[in-house]
């Protein structure tokens, strides 16, 4: 079985500072991650993802993650946020069975 | 290419009524997901299909929902004898299988 872990529910930050969103999961084979954004009313867009190579992977929007594979994890960062980016994220895992698993997402607040 | 087609965007349904949504999936994805999110919930999975196939639907409710994606035609999420608690917002996404998932507008079902 194959899971995902998003441990902070709401984060709120003001205008600037730098963010990181965690994301682990669970599986034990090969992994495809992917960070999707969701703006108030919309539907879910794909933010960045990862399938092989370089570990970190940039996103649009100056999003970035990580995909460190002996922490099992792929967090989302930005170094300075912006009001626009108040949404729910959603980190999600794709495994060789190709089902797709989402985290329960975090909603991110930034304060103008 | 057009993206994920789902209608109606908006459906209202009596209690007791049927309800049935359609996802046309993007020109040449196989696979199809169906998500259920609820008021200040994440992303539920409900079901997951290839064509003419279910290949994992332990996210749906034993009764009353069921799902198909036919060789022809859109993927359906039927909901029978819907209740105040089934509305929701409905995603689908659809994807060639081996990437990244899109997402259609979604589905707001409102039972009243």
């Amino acid at each position: 079985a194959q899971s995902v872990s998003q441990h902070n529910h709401h984060v709120i930050l003001s205008e600037a500072a730098s963010l990181e969103l965690g994301c682990n999961y669970s599986y034990g084979g090969t992994v495809n991650l992917f960070w999707y954004v969701q703006y108030p009313g919309q539907h879910l867009q794909l933010l960045l993802k990862y399938f092989s190579g370089d570990p970190l992977v940039k996103g649009i929007k100056g999003f970035e993650a990580e995909f460190i594979k002996s922490k099992f994890s792929f967090n989302l960062r930005k170094p300075s946020v912006q009001w626009s980016d108040t949404a729910e994220y959603f980190c999600a895992l794709l495994g060789s069975a190709r089902q797709l698993t989402f985290g329960s997402g975090t909603q991110l607040t930034v304060l103008p | 290419n057009a993206g994920v087609m789902q209608n109606p965007r908006h459906l209202v349904r009596r209690r007791g009524q049927e309800a049935r949504l359609r996802c046309s999936p993007m020109k040449g994805h196989s696979h199809v997901y169906w998500y259920r999110q609820l008021p200040e919930e994440g992303l539920k999975f409900m079901v997951y299909l290839q064509k003419e196939n279910i290949i994992d639907e332990s996210g749906m409710p034993k009764e009353r929902f069921s799902a198909e994606f036919p060789k022809e035609g859109p993927s359906i999420l039927r909901i029978q004898q819907v209740v105040r608690g089934d509305s929701a917002a409905y995603f689908c996404a659809s994807s060639p299988g081996d990437r990244e998932a899109f997402f259609g507008q979604g589905t707001r079902l409102t039972v009243v």
